[in-house]
This record gives C-alpha cells, sequence and structure tokens, in this order.
C-alpha cells in the first residue's frame, strides 16, 4: 500500500523567497509521484509528474521536483515566491497507472508581501 | 482543451435526502474516480469505475453507489444524507495505459455538497 507524509500543513514565506514544500512516500513498488496545486474553490490542477527517467522534473508556473529513491523524498521546489502561487498544494502516489492514487494531507502555502 | 465536467457545481440538501452528481471525462478518457473533500481535508478516494466496471473501491458509504455508463460518464448516488456528507465532491478521469498515459488524474472543479 502505498502513502504520503507532507510536513508543515501551512508554509509561509515572503515574496521572492525560495518555496520548499516536503513529500515523503512511501510504496511498495517503484512509485509514480505527483504534484497537484489547488486554488480556493477549484479543482485539483498538475504541477509536475514522476513517472521514470530524469529524477529532476519541471512543472509549471516554475515549480520542480526532485524524485530521489534513497530518502522516498519528491520535494517540490520554487526558486522566487509569487503571491498568485499562494493556494494549497498536494503530493500524491500511486502504484499502477492511477490505481491505488494516494493524496498527502496538503500544504497551505502563504506569500507574504 | 476538454475538461472534465461536473454537474451540479453546488448543490443544497436536506438531512435524509438523496442527490446526484454528475461527472463527464475528457474524451477518450475510460477510467473515472470520485473524490470526497472535507473542509481543510485531503480528497478521500471513493470508488473508481474502467471500461464502465468498478475497479477500485475506497471509504465510500454503504449510502453512496456509482456507475459508468456506456458513453463512459458516470453518476454518485448519494441516500439518507447526512450532515457529514457536506464536502466537495471531485471527480476525474484518466487514459488507459495502453494509450501510452503515465497515470495522472484530470480533476474537475468540483461540486460543492451542503447538506442542512
Amino acid at each position: 500500500a502505498q502513502s504520503v507524509t507532507q510536513l508543515g500543513s501551512h508554509v509561509s514565506v515572503s515574496e521572492g523567497a525560495l518555496v520548499l514544500l516536503r513529500c515523503n512516500y512511501s510504496s511498495s513498488v517503484p512509485p509514480y509521484l505527483f504534484w497537484y496545486v489547488q486554488y480556493p474553490n477549484q479543482g485539483l490542477q498538475l504541477l509536475l509528474k514522476y513517472t521514470t527517467g530524469a529524477t529532476l522534473v519541471k512543472g509549471i508556473n516554475g515549480f520542480e521536483a526532485e524524485f530521489k529513491k534513497s530518502e522516498t523524498s519528491f520535494h517540490l521546489t520554487k526558486p522566487s515566491a509569487h503571491m498568485s502561487d499562494a493556494a494549497e498544494y498536494f503530493c500524491a502516489v500511486s502504484a499502477v497507472y492511477g490505481q491505488n492514487f494516494v493524496f498527502g494531507p496538503g500544504t497551505r502555502l502563504s506569500v507574504l508581501p | 482543451a476538454a475538461g472534465v465536467i461536473q454537474s451540479p457545481r453546488h448543490l443544497i440538501k436536506e438531512k435524509r435526502e438523496t442527490a446526484t452528481l454528475k461527472c463527464y471525462p475528457i474524451p477518450r478518457h475510460d477510467t473515472v474516480y470520485w473524490y470526497q473533500q472535507g473542509p481543510g481535508q485531503d480528497p478521500q478516494f471513493l470508488i473508481s469505475f474502467y471500461e464502465k466496471m468498478q475497479s477500485d473501491k475506497g471509504s465510500i458509504p454503504d449510502r453512496f453507489s456509482a456507475q459508468q455508463f456506456s458513453d463512459y460518464h458516470s453518476e454518485l448516488n448519494m441516500s439518507s444524507l447526512e450532515l457529514g456528507d457536506s464536502a466537495l465532491y471531485f471527480c476525474a478521469s484518466s487514459l488507459d495505459p495502453g494509450q501510452g498515459a503515465t497515470g495522472e488524474l484530470f480533476f474537475g472543479e468540483g461540486s460543492r455538497l451542503t447538506v442542512l
């Protein structure tokens, strides 16, 4: 079975500062890993995904994440935060093509002016 | 590009009433998923369908049922509604791996159910 933990239910950064949202997973098989963003009263939008190949993946809006198998981590980063990045971010893991798709508890990102 | 369409977007019901939510997946997507997201919670998987057959089941209450129709749209039926059923219900769709998909889910905007 898969599981996801996200350290920090709420992260605050200043505009222009580095964004780091942490995600650790547990999976009995090689995982597929995803980051989704949710703006208030909206659906979940895919930011980026890791399936196979390059462990550093780039997504939309300047975000990227690195898959580190030895640390079972998939942390999300962005060099410079914008006010528009304020949202809820969910890390997710699946074992097989959308089966057993499990979300983490989410991290709310606040960006301070 | 076409997205996942959910209706209605908002629904208000009384306790013990029934509600039906509809989901229209992205064209050619053959798998549909239902998630429930309570206030301040992460999405919880309810149930999924692949090619009109139930493929996986999560924490769906016995009062709820769902099905996928021949045109691949899905409906979530909720009966004997309780206050705790108030939540945002998401539908997501994905493409069969044989079609080159890589497992991500595409989500609709959600249906917000309020039970009074």
